[in-house]
């Protein structure tokens, strides 16, 4: 399917154990984006890349890393999970002008 | 640095009736500006655009304009749905570094 596309849409999970976050885009965005979306915060950057093999820190980037080995592919990866990053986790994509959300995923850290 | 102020929520409307949300911004240099829209359960979608001063951005019956010189946004539709019920954000891009303001849930009663 064309567009940007995230897995798994639903993760339980439990402190201290890794977990990845997958996003996929078929449109060889240049840009691609992480952010958590919480209560009371908004939307908050955490990793962002501008190109295969390049990544930067967003707003809140503790607890998290990234790799893009691949354009079409930007993981998201909690090292070991904390109760603080149950949160819903977007993924965006851009070229120039305007960013393309993925549907998103719901993680949830016992 | 760049940001971006929209109108606290939540707006609720009955149907029909119209509608404005405020959104100012701080920029340097010359910012495209969006609005943003968020269903329950499902990601950002793009709603409408304008990247440079005096642009109308338009979509489904809903209409912003870049002010420059108020350096302001705001989204307005004269007669809203139900299904117009989201969460609806203003945001900017300057310079592939993207800000978003924090969201403003509309409910539409019938």
């Amino acid at each position: 399917d064309a567009g940007i596309t995230q897995s798994p849409r639903y993760k339980i999970t439990e402190t201290g154990r890794q977990v990845t976050l997958m996003c996929h885009q078929t449109w060889s965005h240049s840009y691609m984006f992480w952010y958590r979306q919480d209560l009371g915060h908004g939307l908050r950057l955490i990793y962002y890349s501008a190109a295969a093999d390049i990544t930067d820190k967003g707003e809140v980037p503790d607890g998290y890393v990234v790799s893009r080995s691949k354009t079409e592919n930007f993981p998201l990866t909690l090292e070991s999970a904390t109760r603080s990053q149950t949160s819903v986790y977007f993924c965006a994509s851009s070229e120039r002008i305007e960013q393309f959300f993925g549907p998103g995923t719901r993680l949830t850290v016992l | 640095g760049d940001s971006v102020t929209q109108m606290e929520g939540p707006v609720t409307l009955s149907e029909e009736a119209f509608l404005t949300i405020n959104c100012t911004y701080t920029a340097t240099g010359y910012p495209s500006l969006f609005w943003y829209v968020q269903y329950p359960g499902e990601g950002l979608q793009l709603l409408l655009k304008a990247t440079k001063a005096d642009d109308k951005g338009s979509n489904k019956g809903f209409e912003a304009t870049y002010r420059k010189e108020t350096t302001s946004f705001h989204l307005e539709k004269g007669s809203v749905q139900v299904s117009d019920s989201a969460v609806y954000f203003c945001a900017l891009n300057a310079g592939n570094q993207f800000y978003f303001g924090t969201g403003t849930s509309l409910t539409v009663i019938p």
